[in-house]
């Protein structure tokens, strides 16, 4: 059974560009879940895909936007990057969202700088 | 607004003892808890789980209590190992297997050999 893996480890932009993060859930999973992590932080939800469509939203702007596909991996795009997206984020998988329990299995996350 | 806290960013506790990490929540309508352990260059594991119906649950060498009434649960860790030293981190949600889990600020312990 394979992990949750996320690509790119470590990336830095610049503030205005855009950026895309790719995870593959574990087999079997049919839900993903992206969050970030700012440092010295927790993790913050960001949003969840169920049959790839975007079903629950954190305290996120619309620049973060996301996609799920057939194979149940997921992107993670960011538009207009500011200074304070710089941050770990994660990317979480599970199986359906309801009747679990409530599990989440992450990723090692992306590292993403914007100087 | 910060629903779940974790007051303390550190703990350090001597190889055999006792680690006792704390949690608070603000919210009453969360009815599920976790805590996960987060070692360095890895993402958060799962590691133990209560549902607000109960008010202890054990495994192996974790308990976690929930005390619902001060909206507070706390992980024990007997006895404690020093491949225990990670990042704790209590997390919350409003319904049992809900995804969008609330996440604590975490606490590092360090279990010295």
């Amino acid at each position: 059974e394979t992990g949750v893996t996320q690509s790119p480890t470590h990336l830095i932009k610049t503030r205005g560009q855009q950026v895309t993060l790719r995870c593959s859930s574990q087999s079997g999973h049919n839900t993903v879940s992206w969050y970030q992590q700012a440092l010295g932080q927790g993790p913050q939800f960001i949003f969840q895909y169920y049959r790839e469509e975007e079903n629950g939203r954190g305290n996120f702007p619309p620049r973060f936007s996301g996609l799920q596909f057939p194979n149940y991996s997921s992107e993670l795009n960011v538009n207009a990057l500011e200074l304070d997206d710089s941050a770990l984020y994660l990317c979480a998988s599970s199986r359906i969202r309801t009747g679990n329990t409530g599990e989440l299995f992450f990723g090692e996350g992306s590292r993403l700088t914007v100087l | 607004d910060q629903q779940v806290k974790q007051n303390s960013p550190s703990l350090s506790v001597q190889e055999g003892r006792i680690s006792i990490l704390n949690c608070d929540y603000t919210n009453s309508m969360f009815d599920y808890f976790l805590w996960y352990k987060k070692y360095p260059a890895e993402g958060p594991t799962f590691l133990i789980s209560i549902s607000s119906i109960k008010d202890k649950n054990e495994d192996g060498r974790f308990t976690v209590f929930l005390n619902k009434s001060a909206k507070h649960l706390s992980l024990h860790i007997v006895p404690s190992q020093p491949g225990d030293s990670a990042v704790y981190f209590c997390a919350a949600s409003g319904q049992t297997g809900a995804n969008n889990l609330f996440f604590g600020t975490g606490t590092r312990l360090t279990v010295i050999p």
